[in-house]
């Protein structure tokens, strides 16, 4: 089984509709992460949490947000979506382990389309 | 000027050549650095770190000069299977540890 799932992993929505994507995890990471990557920019940063109770923009959070429900889960919501929020959405975790920064494990991505 | 910056791609070489990639970041107060792979429509997945005195893994070969502040990769050999995007992270702990990505090379591999 997959250690970072996210669903749906595809969705074709309208625009204006509320959508959720969510992310969970079997790593027992403390940190999540979500992220957007669209053609020619690269993944950015929309959201990240360091634990249940710490939640941070990124660096496009507008329109945008999230949900820390368990240190397992992170959901990401676009309470009215729009057609330039069509692109491949990340989820992703990492913990400490002593150090300030590791590894980031994403899962495979949720391909959203809004029309 | 975005942060990070890459080769602007795609590269195409044959089965068995060396190719690398640059990188360059501007913020001075970069701690970490990385190399990504990203497989077509996957997850982007972790190569190598990139350390200050340079290091190698198999036929990858990772150098970070912080005065130029600039990062490359050196691929040898290059195989079918090392076709995908490479993503150049840096991360400056003083943003909370977060990674900035550049927009990543694409490398095509023929026979």
């Amino acid at each position: 089984d997959a250690d970072v799932t996210q669903t749906p992993r595809n969705r074709i929505t309208k625009t204006g509709k509320r959508i959720m994507l969510e992310c969970s995890q079997t790593k027992g990471h403390d940190r999540m992460y979500w992220y957007r990557q669209d053609p020619g920019l690269g993944l950015r940063l929309i959201y990240y949490s360091f634990d249940v109770k710490d939640i941070n923009k990124g660096e496009i959070s507008d329109g945008y947000s999230v949900s820390r429900q368990a240190q397992a889960k992170f959901s990401l919501s676009l309470e009215s979506a729009i057609p330039n929020q069509t692109a491949l959405y990340f989820c992703a975790t990492s913990d400490t382990s002593g150090r300030a920064v590791n590894e980031q494990f994403f899962g495979p991505g949720t391909r959203l389309t809004v029309l | 000027r975005k942060e990070v910056e890459q080769d602007p791609g795609p590269f195409n070489v044959p089965e068995g050549a060396t190719v690398a990639f640059n990188c360059t970041y501007s913020n001075s107060a970069s701690q970490s650095f990385f190399w990504y792979r990203q497989d077509c429509r996957k997850e982007p997945k972790l190569l190598m770190s990139v350390y200050s005195s340079g290091n190698e893994d198999g036929r990858f070969t990772a150098q970070l000069n912080r005065a130029s502040q600039y990062i490359s990769l050196l691929i040898r050999d290059s195989k079918l299977s090392d076709s995908a995007t490479y993503l150049c992270v840096v991360v400056h702990y003083n943003q909370g540890g977060k990674l900035i990505f550049g927009q990543g090379t694409e490398l095509s591999v023929k026979p």
